[in-house]
C-alpha cells in the first residue's frame, strides 16, 4: 500500500522568511508523481507543485521549490520570501499508474508579520 | 469554464436522513473523484469515475453510501441513514485522464446532529 507521512502537524514561519515542510512515503513503484497542495482557510485545494519521479531535477514554481530524494522517499517543499497569503494548510499526496491520490495528513504552516 | 462546482456548499441534517450532493467537474475531464476530508486531517479517497464507469471504490464507502455519474458529466453522491460520524467535508476533484493534475471543487460540508 501507498501511504504518506507528514511528521509537523503544525509549523510558523516569520514574513519573507524560508521554511521548509517535510514529507515521506512508502511505495514499491518506480514511476509515480509527488504532489503539494495548499488549502488555505475555508478555501478549494489548490496545487503548488508536481514532481515526476523519473525526473532527477527538482521541480520548482516560483517561491516554491522542492527536494525530491528517491532513494529516501522523501520530498519536502520549501517556501521562500513567506508571505501572509501563504498561510494554510498544506498537503502532500501520491499518485501512481493512473490511480487516485493519496493524501498526508497535512501540515497548518502560519506565516507571522 | 468555472471549474469544478460542489453544490450545496453546506448541508445539516438529522441523523437518519439521507442527502444527496452533487458535482459538476470541468467539462473536458472524464475522471471524477469524491473524497472525504475530516477536520485536521488530509482526504481520504471514497471512488472515482472514469466517464460513466465507476472504476473503485474504497472500503470507507459503506453500504449507505452510493455515486453515480450516469451521463459521464456530473457525478452525485448519496450518503442514506446518515450517521453522526459521516459529518465532514465532501470533496469533488476532476482530471483529463492521465494528466496528474486534480481540480478540486470547493466542498461540501455536511453536519449530522
Amino acid at each position: 500500500a501507498q501511504t504518506v507521512t507528514q511528521s509537523q502537524p503544525e509549523m510558523s514561519v516569520q514574513e519573507a522568511e524560508t521554511v521548509t515542510l517535510s514529507c515521506t512515503y512508502d511505495t514499491s513503484e518506480s514511476n509515480y508523481y509527488l504532489f503539494w497542495y495548499k488549502q488555505p482557510p475555508s478555501r478549494q485545494m489548490i496545487l503548488v507543485i508536481r514532481q515526476e519521479a523519473y525526473k532527477q531535477q527538482n521541480a520548482t514554481e516560483n517561491r516554491f521549490s522542492v527536494n525530491f530524494q528517491k532513494a529516501a522517499k522523501s520530498f519536502s517543499l520549501k517556501i521562500s520570501d513567506s508571505q501572509l497569503g501563504d498561510t494554510a494548510m498544506y498537503f502532500c499526496a501520491f499518485a501512481y499508474n493512473n490511480n487516485d491520490m493519496r493524501f498526508g495528513a497535512g501540515t497548518r504552516l502560519t506565516v507571522k508579520p | 469554464d468555472t471549474g469544478v462546482s460542489q453544490n450545496p456548499r453546506h448541508k445539516i441534517t438529522k441523523r437518519g436522513q439521507n442527502v444527496t450532493f452533487r458535482c459538476d467537474p470541468i467539462s473536458e475531464h472524464n475522471r471524477l473523484y469524491w473524497y472525504r476530508q475530516t477536520l485536521g486531517q488530509g482526504p481520504e479517497f471514497l471512488t472515482y469515475f472514469q466517464n460513466e464507469a465507476q472504476l473503485e471504490k474504497s472500503r470507507l464507502l459503506s453500504d449507505r453510501f452510493s455515486a453515480e455519474r450516469p451521463k459521464g458529466s456530473f457525478s452525485t453522491l448519496e450518503i442514506q441513514r446518515t450517521e453522526q460520524g459521516d459529518s465532514a467535508m465532501y470533496l469533488c476533484a476532476s482530471e483529463a485522464q492521465g494528466s496528474y493534475g486534480y481540480t478540486f471543487g470547493s466542498g461540501t460540508r455536511l453536519t449530522v446532529v
